[in-house]
């Protein structure tokens, strides 16, 4: 089945140590995004790719970077956590980007950031 | 931020219908609104949207007020599966979801 896969599922790694998740889709799809959802909050947008265009949150911390070498894979780098990024991180795709029309979002399962 | 506002929490009995509240009243001419849930632990799933018309699918039915300023979700059967956070989303002018805090639906045996 056509899906977007995430892993790691559970990631722990120490403050300060740089980490990177990754998302993969096979849906082709030409937009990825990454979410942060912090324990009983909503999910927050970080960024997104429109193919290779790079789209930044104005709120996302410079921390955060991400890299997307082709259309199935985009990785989420965090170059020095801090114990308030703890958080799960979801990766979704979409066909396209524009508001009004009919762009599904699918979601992976989430990766689960510890940070110790 | 989020342009819609939605009970924080719900109950529904198990068989019964859930009606999924939403205000969203500087919603714009073309915006849809979406919903989608997160069931613990899991990534969010979408479930359907509407621009005017009410919209049904296999999961729900979506009905939309005239004046588009409020909508509410039904949920016809609640199963026990079903309890999840329910997040009403109008996207913005990027086409990104902007999620709410949702309303956390619990349904009962």
């Amino acid at each position: 089945d056509a899906m977007v896969i995430q892993n790691p599922r559970y990631q722990v790694t120490q403050f300060g140590k740089p980490v990177t998740l990754s998302c993969s889709q096979t849906l082709n799809h030409n937009v990825m995004y990454w979410y942060q959802q912090k324990s009983s909050q909503a999910p927050k947008l970080l960024f997104h790719y429109y193919d290779k265009d790079f789209n930044n949150e104005a709120d996302t911390p410079d921390n955060f970077q991400s890299r997307r070498p082709n259309t199935s894979f985009c990785f989420l780098d965090i170059r020095s956590p801090g114990l308030g990024d703890a958080a799960m991180y979801l990766c979704a795709t979409s066909t396209g980007l524009a508001g009004g029309s009919y762009n599904e979002q699918f979601f992976g399962p989430g990766t689960r950031l510890t940070v110790l | 931020d989020a342009k819609t506002t939605q009970p924080p929490s719900m109950d529904c009995a198990e068989g019964r219908a859930a009606n999924l509240p939403c205000n969203h009243s500087t919603i714009s001419g073309n915006e849809y609104v979406y919903w989608y849930r997160q069931i613990h632990s899991q990534g969010p799933q979408y479930i359907i949207h509407g621009l005017k018309n009410n919209e049904t699918n296999e999961m729900a039915s979506l009905i939309i007020t005239e004046d588009r300023k409020s909508s509410t979700l039904i949920l016809p059967h609640a199963t026990l599966r079903d309890t999840a956070v329910y997040y009403c989303i109008v996207r913005g002018s990027q086409g990104n979801l902007i999620f709410g805090k949702g309303t956390k639906l619990s349904v009962k045996p």
